[in-house]
């Protein structure tokens, strides 16, 4: 079982540019997240889509816009990226239950410059 | 708002030693807890889930409790090892929006 696997592993990208990560998970679950992990700030939720078709603002979802395209994938798009965007991503699967646990990809390393 | 926090930051012991993380949460309406273990520069993996309604789970020379009235839970780790450093991460999912409230995690060394 592959999981959740993220794409690209690591990007460099310059101030202004924009960028899509993807994240496709082969467990069949309902629901997907994007994470951002930053030394002293912990994981915090970006965006979240509980189920196919919808999606929703997490803690920190200024400067990023999701796609659930499927059930398996789900994108984060940078439109004009920032130094402040510079970070580890994640994204992450659970199902729609209550008692699921998450299973998180292996993240993409991103700076802006 | 459901804080979660966990103590201490960092922990470094000689090999062979038990020992014991510690993870408080402020809202004890919790559906779940799980632990992680993150190597540096890597993703999360998985260590242990515990439903609202158990006290503990255990996993190897992992053993999680889970004291929901007061807000606690405790990862034990038997005869550490080098190979057991890593940063470890506990997440509540406290909501029906499912999603994850993590802490900062407790960076653990072992030494040889």
């Amino acid at each position: 079982n592959a999981g959740v696997t993220q794409t690209p592993k690591f990007q460099v990208l310059k101030t202004g540019q924009s960028m899509t990560l993807q994240c496709a998970q082969d467990m069949n679950h309902n629901s997907m997240y994007w994470y951002r992990q930053d030394p002293g700030m912990g994981l915090r939720l970006i965006y979240y889509s509980a189920s196919e078709g919808t999606t929703d603002k997490g803690e920190v979802p200024n400067g990023y816009n999701v796609s659930r395209l499927n059930k398996r994938e789900f994108s984060l798009r940078l439109e004009s990226a920032a130094p402040s965007q510079t970070s580890v991503y994640f994204c992450a699967s659970s199902e729609k239950t209550w008692r699921s646990g998450y299973t998180f990809g292996s993240g993409t390393r991103l700076t802006v410059v | 708002k459901q804080e979660v926090t966990q103590i201490p930051a960092a922990l470094s012991v000689p090999e062979g030693e038990n020992l014991v993380l510690n993870c408080s949460f402020t809202d004890s309406a919790i559906y779940n807890l799980q632990w992680f273990r993150q190597d540096p520069g890597k993703g999360l993996t998985s260590l242990l889930l515990i439903q609202s309604s158990q006290r503990e789970q255990t996993s190897g020379r992992l053993n999680a409790s889970l004291d929901k009235s007061s807000g606690r839970s405790t990862l034990y780790i038997a005869a550490s090892q080098p190979g057991d450093s890593a940063t470890y991460l506990c997440a509540v999912r406290a909501d029906s929006s499912y999603k994850l409230i993590f802490g900062s995690g407790t960076r653990l060394l072992v030494r040889p």
